[in-house]
């Protein structure tokens, strides 16, 4: 069995802060992505890396794409009470099948005001 | 364009009874799936689907039934429930294999 590790599993800051969460693996992936998911709801995609090295960003959050496609971060600049959630990552591991996802157990953010 | 809908929204079961949880998307994906969410475990794949009448188990597949008879429905049946099947139940559907997966907004079942 494959396991995605995230960390930390908890993660509770002020309003402001920065901060960046971890997902780390021993195999390789053929594609990562990030979830975020808020109390109630179901995980809305944020961002899919495919190629090893690659930074996307999306207004204040920064994702990389480890070089050797086994592990991912999620930095967050000046962190806002709505990015409050369950941080998930997602992955589809190379020689694997092209359909199934792994996903990590998530970073629970709280942004306190 | 409601995306995907499951229902009910919350079900309460006693140990050995039987249920369908619904789950439809009118976005004309192929691709289905059914994960189960519990607390410190992330989500675990059920059984996904390719394709209208193609099913196939993932990573905790016992104790549940799906079928594909369209391309929009894909209901999960569990046969006799049990309390380890508490769980909050999501389905979630895409286009391709490398696309955006949209997920439902879940569906919270007690078993007592």
């Amino acid at each position: 069995t494959q396991l995605l590790e995230q960390s930390p599993q908890f993660l509770s800051i002020q309003e402001g802060e920065n901060l960046t969460v971890y997902c780390n693996s021993s195999s390789v992936f053929s594609s990562l992505q990030w979830y975020r998911q808020e109390p109630g709801e179901g995980p809305v995609l944020l961002v899919t890396v495919v190629t090893g090295g690659e930074v996307k960003k999306l207004k204040r959050l920064t994702f990389q794409f480890g070089d050797a496609r086994k592990d991912s971060s999620l930095h967050i600049t000046a962190a806002q009470t709505g990015d409050t959630g369950l941080y998930l990552c997602a992955g589809r591991y190379s020689g694997g099948s092209n359909y199934k996802l792994t996903f990590g157990k998530g970073t629970l953010l709280t942004v306190n005001p | 364009n409601a995306g995907v809908t499951q229902t009910p929204k919350f079900q309460v079961l006693k140990t050995g009874q039987s249920m369908t949880l619904q789950c439809a998307q009118d976005m004309n994906h192929e691709y289905m799936s059914w994960y189960r969410q519990d607390p410190g475990m992330g989500l675990r794949l059920i059984h996904y689907s390719v394709g209208a009448g193609i099913t196939d188990q993932g990573e905790v597949p016992n104790g549940y039934n799906v079928s594909r008879s369209t391309t929009e429905d894909f209901p999960l049946r569990l046969l006799s429930a049990a309390p380890s099947q508490t769980s909050v139940y999501f389905c979630a559907s895409r286009q391709g294999a490398g696309e955006t997966q949209y997920f439902g907004p879940g569906t919270r079942l007690l078993v007592l």
